[in-house]
């Protein structure tokens, strides 16, 4: 199993500019999330999915949205880049559909480093 | 608003010594989780505590869940650069199926 990919792994973005983040999970798993992470910050949550079809919003939201096709992938769309949308982007999947039962390991991928200038 | 707090932000230790890291909240938590990421990496979880008073070991990690359910240690005796990574708590929110993260302790252990 190759567990959970991200692609690419760093991107330059020129403000304003739009792009998508792929994520793509081969285990079956299916809750997904997007968290950013910005040094002092911590991993903050933007959107997750709790399967096919279904997403809603996480912590900070805003400029950001994701769409649920199937159970193996999750982009992140990027609409309109702005600086403040730097950070370091990471993809995790979970077994578990409720993060507070057991089976609620998340799996994260590598990480995109992006940098809005 | 659950928030979980992590003391020290950073910690720089030699080789062989013991250390303690905390992860503190004033809302209580139905479960607390532990994920250790190297430079570059995603988070790997190391441990989940479930239950009030719990205690988890992991080699040379020890895992402690306060008996309120409002905190968690993670100690660890003789320290290997191994160790060297950034620290960081999870919780589930009670309203919502979200994970909250601390913002982590960041720990260096020279040889």
């Amino acid at each position: 199993n190759a567990g959970v990919t991200q692609t690419p792994k760093f991107q330059v973005l020129k403000t304003g500019q739009s792009m998508t983040l792929q994520c793509a999970q081969d285990m079956n798993h299916e809750y997904m999330s997007w968290y950013r992470q910005d040094p002092g910050m911590g991993l903050r949550l933007i959107h997750y999915s709790v399967g096919a079809g279904i997403t809603d919003q996480g912590e900070v939201p805003n400029g950001y949205n994701v769409s649920r096709s199937t159970t193996e992938d999750f982009p992140l769309r990027l609409l309109s880049a702005a600086p403040s949308q730097t950070s370091v982007y990471f993809c995790a999947s979970s077994y578990s559909i409720r993060v507070d039962r057991g089976g609620s390991e998340q799996y994260f991928g590598p990480g995109t480093r992006l940098t809005v200038t | 608003t659950q928030l979980l707090e992590q003391s020290p932000q950073f910690l720089s230790i030699q080789e062989g010594e013991n250390l303690t890291v905390y992860c503190n909240s004033s809302s209580v938590f139905s479960s607390l989780q532990w994920y250790r990421q190297e430079p570059g990496e995603g988070p790997v979880l190391l441990v989940t505590v479930v239950t009030g008073g719990e205690v988890k070991k992991l080699k040379r990690l020890t895992f402690q869940f306060g008996d309120a359910r409002k905190d968690s240690s993670l100690h660890i005796t003789a320290a290997q650069p191994g160790d060297t990574g950034l620290y960081l708590c999870a919780g589930p929110r009670r309203r919502g199926n979200k994970l909250v993260f601390g913002a982590g302790t960041i720990l260096r252990v020279k040889s």
